[in-house]
């Protein structure tokens, strides 16, 4: 049983480019959620996506932005890079039915690197 | 603001010994609390979570108490290893933050043989 799967596993790009991050949940799974951790720093949530849909978002900016596809999986996209979004990217996936509980499994991350 | 605190970045603690992680949070609303462990180059990994309609939870040597009234939950593993060496994050969730959760910045344990 895959756990949740995240590629690359690392990216270095220059201010002003775009990323694309990818994203595989855990089987099963029907929900996607995005966080970036700075260093030294909790994860702190970007956005979640459940049916293809952007369902809640939190404080970042509109250069962030992401997509779920039918199989589940999610990408996140950032535009115009600057050197503040270097971080870890990490995705969580979970099932809706239990979101009450909340149990977010995470992936690896995306160290993600801004010259 | 930083409504999760974890307020000791770092535990030292000799190995079968009990540690006891703390955390502090600032919105009544939250309702779900959850430990995550981290080790380097890896994703946090669900350790244990405790719903706000009880005061204790454990599960084999990690046990949770949460105090509503203090806004304090803490984490105590009995007896500690140092495989337990890791960076443990405090995670809150509520009715008014939806589907998020919101992480503390981390204790980082480390367990002496």
């Amino acid at each position: 049983d895959a756990g949740v799967t995240q590629s690359p596993t690392h990216l270095i790009k220059t201010r002003g480019q775009q990323v694309t991050l990818r994203c595989s949940p855990k089987s099963g799974h029907d929900t996607v959620s995005w966080y970036q951790q700075a260093l030294g720093q909790g994860p702190q949530f970007i956005f979640q996506y459940y049916e293809e849909e952007e369902r809640q978002r939190g404080n970042f900016p509109d250069r962030f932005s992401g997509h779920q596809f039918p199989n589940y999986s999610s990408e996140l996209n950032v535009n115009a890079l600057l050197l503040g979004d270097s971080a870890l990217y990490l995705c969580a996936s979970s099932l809706a039915s239990t979101l009450g509980w909340n149990e977010q499994f995470f992936g690896p991350g995306t160290r993600l690197t801004v010259l | 603001d930083q409504q999760v605190k974890q307020n000791s970045p770092s535990l030292s603690v000799q190995e079968g010994r009990i540690s006891i992680l703390n955390c502090d949070y600032t919105n009544s609303m939250f309702d779900y609390f959850l430990w995550y462990k981290k080790y380097p180059a890896e994703g946090p990994t669900f350790l244990i979570s405790i719903s706000s309609i009880k005061d204790k939870n454990e599960d084999g040597r990690f046990t949770v108490f949460l105090n509503k009234s203090a806004k304090h939950l803490s984490l105590h593993i009995v007896p500690s290893q140092p495989g337990d060496s890791a960076v443990y994050f405090c995670a809150a969730s509520g009715e008014n933050s939806g589907y998020a959760l919101n992480f503390g910045k981390g204790t980082s344990l480390l367990v002496t043989p």
